[in-house]
């Protein structure tokens, strides 16, 4: 299966702790998104790479959370200091430069103690 | 403020009738529009869509309309089944400055019922 996979699938974690999520893109697809949603919204934006090149962050992302893709292909998530708040599912999507149609993956959902 | 609206947050239909969920947006510049379906514990699934320069897109059972004037669109399942019932999401996007922009709806939660 070549779609979008992301790990972990699950994360329990208590409140203060760091936590990372990987996301592995479609292999050709250059550019990557991170949402997040809570129960009866729809995805929010997070932040969105090209290649490897993060070139835009939602104000939803605050200084504890850190976006990177360092050589282009898979990206990390990671949330500093985590709080309750943070509970959500984390998505990741990508996205060819010729195509606007994302791909999501299966998401990991965040539980904060 | 909410760009794109689903104003019915739930929808129950009788299997082998058609399903229709729709879905306003506010901003112009919207020229791409996407419908994913979601299963709980799961990520979207990409379902259909349309592009600004048309006004519908037909895939087997699943139609999007697109009337622009009125920034409206609309989903049409037809027939529905019962492996329909998920919540789906309507999707807008935009390009600017370089960026692809997507904004999501908060979903319509659709039960068909057997």
């Amino acid at each position: 299966d070549t779609g979008v996979s992301q790990d972990p699938r699950h994360k329990i974690t208590k409140r203060g702790q760091n936590v990372t999520f990987r996301c592995d893109p479609i292999s050709e697809h250059n550019r990557l998104y991170w949402y997040r949603q809570t129960l009866g919204q729809g995805p929010e934006f997070l932040t969105y790479f090209q290649n490897e090149a993060q070139l835009e962050k939602s104000r939803l992302l605050s200084d504890r959370f850190s976006a990177e893709r360092p050589k282009g292909s898979f990206s990390t998530l990671e949330i500093q200091r985590t709080e309750q708040g943070d509970s959500a599912m984390y998505l990741c999507a990508s996205t060819s430069g010729t195509q606007e149609t994302q791909y999501f993956g299966p998401g990991t959902r965040l539980l904060v103690l | 403020d909410q760009q794109v609206k689903q104003n019915s947050p739930s929808l129950s239909v009788q299997e082998g009738r058609i399903s229709i969920l729709n879905c306003d947006y506010t901003n112009s510049m919207f020229d791409y529009f996407l419908w994913y379906k979601k299963y709980p514990a799961e990520g979207p699934t990409f379902l259909i869509s349309i592009s600004s320069i048309k006004d519908k897109n037909e895939d087997g059972r699943f139609t999007v309309f697109l009337n622009k004037s009125a920034k409206h669109l609309s989903l049409h399942i037809v027939p529905s089944q019962p492996g329909d019932s998920a919540v789906y999401f309507c999707a807008a996007s935009y390009t600017t400055s370089g960026t692809y922009k997507y904004i999501f709806g908060t979903g319509t939660r659709l039960k068909v019922l057997a």
